[in-house]
Parts: C-alpha cells; sequence; structure tokens
C-alpha cells in the first residue's frame, strides 16, 4: 500500500521566495506531524494535526510557518519570505491514531539561495 | 518532555549481535519507550516500543531495565542494511493535546562486512 508522500522531494528557493511543501499522509490517518531535520541533527518537531484541528503548533519557529491540514488529509506547509537558516529537510509523518506507530515521508530538502 | 541519553556511534560487525542503550532516568510512569531508525536519506522508520516487559518483533528486542531508567535495543544480527542512526524516544500516552516524538540526536550504528 502507499505510503506517506511528500511532493516536491527537492525545492530550492531564492531567499524571500515563498514555498509550499505537500505532504499526503496514508489514507485514513488521523494524526500529522511536521518535522524540520537539519543536516546532521535528529528531527524537530513542527506541528502536529489532529484530523483538521492544528492541537500542537510549539515547534513553528516563526510566523513565517504556516500549515494547514483543511479537509483532515492533506497537509501543506507553507513557509513565508524563505530566510538561509530555512535550509533543511521538512519530513511529514501520519499514524492512525494518537500513540501509534508514525509513519514517515521521505521528506523535501529545501536549499535557500 | 523527559529527555534520553544515548552514545554518539558505535560499530558492529556484520552477523553479529548489537546492544543499543538508551538512559532514560526522569522517565514518569505513563511514558512508553520507543525506538526508531533513520537510514540515509530516508525518513525515520519505526523499530519496537515497550512500556514496561521486554518487547520483541521480527526487527529487533527491547530490553527494559526494572527501574525504567534505561533500556537497550537488541539487533540480533546486524547486516550491513541496519547501517543506521537509532533515536530512543520517551512517548507520554497520556498527553492528548500533543502527540509529537521528541528525537535527541541518536546513535549512529555502522556495520562493517
Amino acid at each position: 500500500g502507499a505510503g506517506v508522500s511528500q511532493s516536491p522531494r527537492y525545492k530550492v528557493a531564492k531567499r524571500g521566495q515563498d514555498v509550499a511543501l505537500r505532504c499526503d499522509p496514508i489514507s485514513g490517518h488521523v494524526s500529522l506531524f511536521w518535522y524540520q531535520q537539519a543536516l546532521g541533527q535528529g528531527p524537530e518537531f513542527l506541528t502536529y494535526f489532529q484530523n483538521e484541528a492544528q492541537l500542537d503548533k510549539s515547534g513553528l519557529p516563526s510566523d513565517r510557518f504556516f500549515a494547514e491540514r483543511p479537509e483532515g488529509s492533506v497537509s501543506t506547509l507553507k513557509i513565508q519570505r524563505t530566510q538561509q537558516e530555512d535550509s533543511a529537510v521538512y519530513l511529514c509523518a501520519s499514524s492512525l491514531l494518537m500513540n501509534t506507530e508514525a509513519f514517515f515521508g521521505q521528506g523535501t530538502r529545501l536549499t535557500v539561495v | 518532555d523527559a529527555k534520553t541519553t544515548q552514545p554518539n556511534s558505535m560499530e558492529s560487525n556484520e552477523e553479529e549481535p548489537v546492544h543499543l542503550p538508551c538512559n532514560h532516568s526522569t522517565i514518569s510512569g505513563t511514558d512508553y519507550i520507543h525506538w526508531y531508525r533513520q537510514l540515509p536519506s530516508q525518513g525515520p522508520e519505526y523499530v519496537i516500543h515497550g512500556l514496561t516487559s521486554n518487547v520483541n518483533n521480527r526487527m529487533a528486542s527491547l530490553a527494559i531495565a526494572e527501574d525504567r531508567k534505561s533500556s537497550t535495543l537488541i539487533l540480533h544480527r546486524a547486516t550491513l542494511r541496519d547501517a543506521a542512526v537509532y533515536y530512543c524516544i520517551l512517548r507520554d500516552k497520556e498527553t492528548y493535546n500533543t502527540d509529537k516524538l521528541i528525537f535527541g540526536t541518536g546513535t549512529r550504528l555502522q556495520v562493517f562486512p
């Protein structure tokens, strides 16, 4: 069966440009997560959705970062006015319910030049 | 969030058992111990989890100390495909407003032929 799908796999953005990263979770999964992973570091939590409700956005580093999941399935992470420090791999994960196994996508590698 | 401590790196030869330790001295009674691993250029993948008793699955075994302040992930026969970063994570089963996994820096496992 299909796993978590993220697109694009690679994105190069000029500094100041807005970007949108898409996540297609596993069908029927209630929970959805976004993580940011800098080179050589472990993934850092950004935000958590339960269906369409964004229950935790404590990890979003600034108000330039915005995530949505309007119909409780596909999610988009938007970064406005990108800066060089936003360069990282952005990982999406989903799980069937809270506190169950999380399935991760392969990530989107964002490079801001 | 309860923290975990892992060695930065470990080495093993193929076909040998590997014991990956994790210390979590501040673990609470409702924290599950989860292990994920991340292969190169992939998103993390679930390995195993447990609460108090030792656990076995097709990938690995999890040995949990009686006081729960430490645990060990056991790969019974390492293969080259097991070379990855292994993360030990505490997950509170009684948190209902979020479900984030807090990754540390993990243990990089190298497997030699």
